[in-house]
């Protein structure tokens, strides 16, 4: 595809409620990131994936947070029972090779997420 | 804990004009560090990459610069265009081999006035 999307692009929820947010990576690529970034904030870590593989998630803020990457393309971030303080934009980016590297990670516009 | 510092926390400038804003990191071993641009409401957009090896570069009227040494990188923009008006975050990564935990600052805001 032309770049990152994610869908929906605003969320409201009421506490309690489990979300589902979507990522489309760039077609081919097989990094995948997801953060987390509070008003006025820089975005935070979450977890990784390399194809469908996930390597590193140790930024989840709480077993509450999930994702998975099932085929290596498409990723879902859910979280279940959400609070208050999930409220945030989520971003999601992309990267054509091993993150550890200096490809360039290309941003989503992010879900904007408020939790009621 | 892995820090990054960034300043001025805002930045008001007159079209036109350069400025340079500043990045300090703690992030231990050091990997790579990137500067991106990010207009409201959008996602972050990569400017520069630097590792370990390199103490500048440049894209077009951005250049950042690092010092290892001092753990500092500096973003310099010239010549200032009202497009340039967005917040301005630094992202240090460390080097956990086969791990990614990149570190962002907390961003400058940037506003350029015609």
């Amino acid at each position: 595809g032309a770049g990152v999307s994610q869908s929906p692009r605003y969320k409201v929820a009421k506490r309690g409620q489990d979300v589902a947010l979507r990522c489309d990576p760039i077609s081919g690529h097989v990094s995948l990131f997801w953060y987390q970034q509070a008003l006025g904030q820089g975005p935070e870590f979450l977890t990784y994936f390399q194809n469908e593989a996930q390597l590193d998630k140790s930024g989840l803020p709480s077993d509450r947070f999930f994702a998975e990457r099932p085929e290596g393309s498409v990723s879902t971030l859910k979280i279940q029972r959400t609070q208050q303080e999930d409220s945030a934009v989520y971003l999601c980016a992309s990267s054509r090779d091993f993150s550890g590297s200096t490809d360039t990670q290309y941003f989503g516009p992010g879900t904007r997420l408020t939790v009621l | 804990k892995n820090q990054v510092e960034q300043s001025p926390q805002s930045l008001i400038i007159l079209e036109g004009k350069n400025c340079t804003l500043q990045c300090n990191y703690t992030v231990s071993p050091f990997s790579n560090l990137r500067w991106y641009k990010q207009d409201t409401g959008r996602g972050p957009v990569s400017l520069t990459i630097m590792t370990f090896s390199e103490n500048t570069k440049s894209n077009g009227r951005y250049t950042a610069t690092l010092d290892a040494d001092t753990k500092q990188s500096s973003l310099h923009i010239t010549a200032s265009q009202l497009s340039d008006s967005a917040s301005y975050i630094c992202v240090v990564s460390e080097a956990t081999g086969g791990s990614y935990i990149p570190t962002f600052g907390r961003g400058t805001s940037l506003i350029v006035h015609p």
